[in-house]
């Protein structure tokens, strides 16, 4: 069946900017998602939904990070007024309902580009 | 708070030889142990993974063993393959969903 599915695959765009990384998680999958992978380091946590909440946010690193999911199935994790720091890969995973044991699926990531 | 050291690399091995990546973590109550790998160009997919003390995880020819008197869980193959060469990512969850990672281990296996 199809996989965890992140568009676009690549983005570059100039500091100050406003994008927008959309993540089609599997089918039938509660829980998701967003990692944040820098250059050379392993993923790290950001923000995870049960259904259309936010239910932990805590990773988000600042207010200039928001997602949504407002139908409990397609993402979008909106960063505001980028900065060059922010570049990196982001990664979107589903698991089916979000228990501690769950594996987690990931997506192809997007690769973001703040010149 | 809890994390995972790996390992640095990158790892160059010839085919067929042995393959040891370490990993220990540091955490608190009962973790649950992964290894995920991510193949040039592919998102990362779930290799292993072992819920419980003593515990051995194996997929494609990969193990690896939950140690809690070592607090480690170190990947192994026998014999690799050119096929096999990837970013290696041990991971834990710790009463929580969210995955703390290592920094990855790149692998290159030479023909």
């Amino acid at each position: 069946g199809a996989g965890v599915s992140q568009t676009p695959s690549n983005k570059v765009t100039e500091k100050g900017k406003y994008v927008e990384l959309r993540c089609d998680p599997i089918s039938g999958h509660t829980a998701l998602y967003w990692y944040r992978q820098s250059l050379g380091q392993g993923p790290e946590f950001l923000i995870y939904f049960q259904g259309t909440g936010a239910a932990d946010d805590s990773g988000l690193p600042n207010d200039r990070f928001f997602a949504v999911r407002p139908e409990g199935s397609v993402s979008t994790l909106k960063i505001q007024r980028t900065e060059r720091g922010d570049s990196a890969v982001y990664l979107c995973a589903s698991s089916l309902s979000g228990g501690i044991q769950e594996t987690q699926y990931f997506g192809p990531g997007t690769r973001l580009l703040v010149l | 708070g809890n994390s995972v050291t790996q390992m640095e690399g990158p790892v160059t091995l010839s085919e067929e030889a042995f393959l040891t990546i370490n990993c220990t973590y540091t955490a608190t109550g009962y973790p649950s142990l992964f290894w995920y790998v991510q193949y040039p160009g592919e998102g990362l997919q779930l290799l292993l993974k072992a819920t419980k003390a003593d515990d051995k995880g194996s997929n494609k020819g990969f193990e690896a063993t939950y140690r809690k008197e070592t607090t480690s869980f170190h990947l192994e193959k026998g014999s690799v393959q050119v096929s096999d060469s990837a970013v290696y990512f041990c991971a834990l969850t710790s009463g929580t969903y969210k995955y703390i990672f290592g920094t990855g281990t790149r692998l290159k296996v030479l023909a």
